[in-house]
């Protein structure tokens, strides 16, 4: 069965600080990883990665795929209130019809 | 630009009813999905249509009908609404040339 397991489930941290977010899977025909953030409303799309050791940049965030070790990472630097949000990892599968199987999500929330 | 929408956004129905939920997209995307998310559950894929007339079974179908007459739309029916169909519905929408997926704001539904 095909799996994606995230981690942290949560966590609070302080404005400022960095964090990271982990994602591994277990999956058969693996093609390409995404990350979504879903504040209290739907997911939108931050990166797709398929490729391993290639960074994927966005202002203060970033993410990087190991495809040995099978697991990705999405890093937040110089977090803000308005990173809180649950952070989403899904993993398409190759001949799956654009399927994506997701984890169930870290719950990031940053203080002042 | 509309994209993807949703309607109702909430509705509150009883043990027995018919529902049926819409999904609207204005991409001209081959791929919709029908999800739901509840705690503990992330997403999980109720069903998918790859084209109009061709839809398939996701991970959770029991319950759920599905119509594709039109590429733009796709309806989800719950033919004899159960309490354990209270959840937040997503739709979501891909044009299949990659992976990302774009989702419609969402259905708060809860069967009484």
């Amino acid at each position: 069965e095909d799996k994606v397991v995230q981690s942290p489930l949560s966590l609070v941290v302080h404005e400022g600080d960095t964090v990271t977010l982990n994602c591994s899977y277990e999956v058969t025909n693996f093609r390409s990883l995404l990350w979504y953030k879903q504040e209290k409303k739907a997911p939108t799309f931050l990166f797709m990665l398929t490729s391993s050791g290639i960074e994927k940049k966005s202002g203060r965030l970033s993410s990087i795929l190991d495809k040995k070790e099978l697991f990705s990472i999405l890093n937040i630097t110089a977090t803000q209130t308005g990173d809180s949000a649950v952070y989403l990892c899904a993993v398409s599968l190759t001949g799956t019809a654009s399927k994506l199987t997701f984890g169930t999500g870290t719950r990031l929330q940053v203080t002042l | 630009d509309a994209g993807i929408t949703q309607s109702p956004r909430y509705k509150i129905t009883e043990t027995g009813r018919q529902v049926t939920l819409m999904c609207h997209q204005t991409w001209s995307h081959s791929y919709m999905f029908w999800y739901r998310q509840d705690l503990g559950h992330g997403l999980r894929l109720i069903y998918y249509s790859a084209a109009a007339d061709i839809t398939d079974k996701g991970e959770v179908p029991d319950g759920y009908v599905v119509s594709r007459s039109k590429t733009e739309n796709f309806p989800l029916t719950l033919e004899s609404a159960t309490r354990s169909q209270t959840s937040v519905y997503f739709c979501a929408s891909t044009g299949g040339w990659d992976e990302t997926q774009y989702f419609g704001p969402g259905t708060r539904l809860l069967v009484l």
